[in-house]
């Protein structure tokens, strides 16, 4: 149980498109989902969490214009990457925590491989 | 926010245990300890939690001193597939996870 997928896996785009990022709780649902970026050879770093039905809360130094987060149900998040540049390539990861659990506790997905060109 | 201090990479061989310490000196009342292991290209994925003394589950044991300031993630008799990095993280149940910097563990044959 406890199973969050991720879509796509990878994705390569042009310089100046917006892509989109899937994130979904498959067999519980969750009030709370976080998004991470890691880039290679470093840790994960919290972008934003996500709350389902209002809006996310941002990490200092991430442009929320930039990286759009939507939680339009207990299952699902998506991350948009806007007008993506190739200083945005990286691993996109999300998380998800069930309802009823500590926020502490987190499951993840396996991650997205964005490649901006 | 709770920081976490962890060796930057360990070395092992197949078969031995291996022991990787993490030091949390400002962990908080109510924090819990996790730990997590993440391969290449990969999400983390969970390991163990626990707040104080010993907890143990089919893949590891965590050992957390009566001060709780450090805690020690046991791997028995690790194999090749062990290589990751293992990250320590302390929290509380309502504050989101702070990755540190992992300690990169590379079993050998």
């Amino acid at each position: 149980g406890a199973v969050v997928s991720q879509h796509p896996s990878w994705v390569i785009c042009k310089s100046g498109t917006s892509v989109k990022i899937e994130c979904r709780s498959l067999d519980f649902q969750a009030t709370t989902m976080f998004w991470y970026r890691q880039f290679p050879k470093q840790s994960l770093m919290l972008m934003a969490t996500s709350n389902e039905g209002s809006k996310a809360t941002y990490e200092q130094g991430v442009e929320k214009d930039k990286f759009l987060i939507n939680h339009a149900s207990l299952t699902l998040s998506t991350l948009t990457v806007t007008s993506a540049h190739p200083e945005d390539s990286s691993f996109y990861i999300c998380s998800a925590t069930p309802v009823g659990l500590a926020v502490n506790e987190q499951f993840f997905g396996p991650g997205t491989r964005l490649t901006v060109l | 926010l709770a920081k976490t201090t962890q060796p930057i990479s360990m070395d092992s061989y197949e078969g031995q245990e291996v022991n990787i310490t993490c030091s949390h000196n400002n962990i908080a009342t109510n924090d819990y300890i996790t730990w997590y292991q993440q391969f290449p290209s990969q999400g983390p994925r969970f390991i163990i939690q626990g707040y104080k003394t010993k907890v143990t589950n089919e893949v590891a044991s965590l050992f957390i001193p009566a001060d709780r300031k450090s805690s020690t993630l046991s791997l028995p008799r690790v194999s090749l597939s062990d290589t990751a990095v293992y990250y320590c993280l302390s929290s509380g149940s309502a504050r989101q996870l702070t990755f540190g910097s992992g300690t990169q563990l590379t079993v050998l044959p």
